[in-house]
């Protein structure tokens, strides 16, 4: 799976967008990228995935460069219930394998009042 | 909505000593996995299971674990001998095919001493 690399750490305002930035310069064709994020030891919870096209759910949406070496997460209104550390994970999708997913370190965004 | 659960939320154990970590999968979900995270450390995959067999395995998955699914709706993991480096969040995972967003528990913490 490519390596993405992600700031360390963001700040946002409260009722901002939270634009959290990933690069993921060796992706290959059949690598999709995913989001999860975490809140304090919670158990990681999926935010969106995408290929090549932007995505948009009831969360967040997922804009893909043209090229595909970088994406942006956008949380369009951000809560206090946002801040969480934040994971971009790129992995091939194959049918036949459970194929995990692989943690880095992540963002860090914290939503100031 | 559905969700994984995951049973005991904390568990205390003497090194040296068997522990069972259980969770409950999303009841139509194929793919089952556990994963574990030290303390301020990153999100480690340990194992992925599906087809009553297990799909992959990371190097921290060693002869002292072991993952079973005994009925229609538990998936367990087992560390036989546990040592103080086991001292960790551990989570199960779920989806329902490959590729799909997995859902997480809420975690086991185990502390071994």
């Amino acid at each position: 799976d490519a390596k993405t690399t992600q700031p360390p750490s963001m700040d946002c305002a409260e009722g901002r967008a939270a634009n959290l930035p990933c690069n993921h310069s060796t992706i290959s064709g059949n690598e999709y990228v995913y989001w999860y994020r975490q809140i304090h030891s919670q158990g990681p919870q999926y935010i969106i995935h995408g290929l090549k096209n932007n995505e948009t759910n009831e969360m967040a949406s997922l804009i893909i460069t043209e090229d595909r070496k970088s994406s942006t997460l956008i949380l369009p209104h951000a809560t206090l219930r946002d801040t969480a550390v934040y994971y971009c994970i790129v992995r091939v999708v194959s049918s036949g394998s459970a194929r995990q997913l692989t943690f880095g370190s992540g963002t860090q965004l914290t939503v100031l009042p | 909505e559905p969700e994984v659960t995951q049973t005991p939320s904390h568990q205390v154990t003497q090194m040296g000593q068997e522990v069972i970590l259980r969770c409950v999968p999303i009841s139509n979900h194929l793919y089952f996995y556990w994963y574990r995270q030290i303390l301020g450390q990153k999100v480690e995959f340990l194992v992925s299971f599906y087809n009553n067999e297990i799909s992959e395995k990371s190097e921290i998955f060693d002869d002292q674990f072991s993952v079973e699914r005994p009925d229609g709706s538990n998936f367990t993991l087992k560390i036989r001998s546990t040592k103080l480096e086991d001292s960790a969040m551990y989570f199960c995972a779920s989806t329902a095919y490959v590729g799909g967003e997995q859902y997480f528990g809420p975690g086991t913490r185990l502390t071994v001493t």
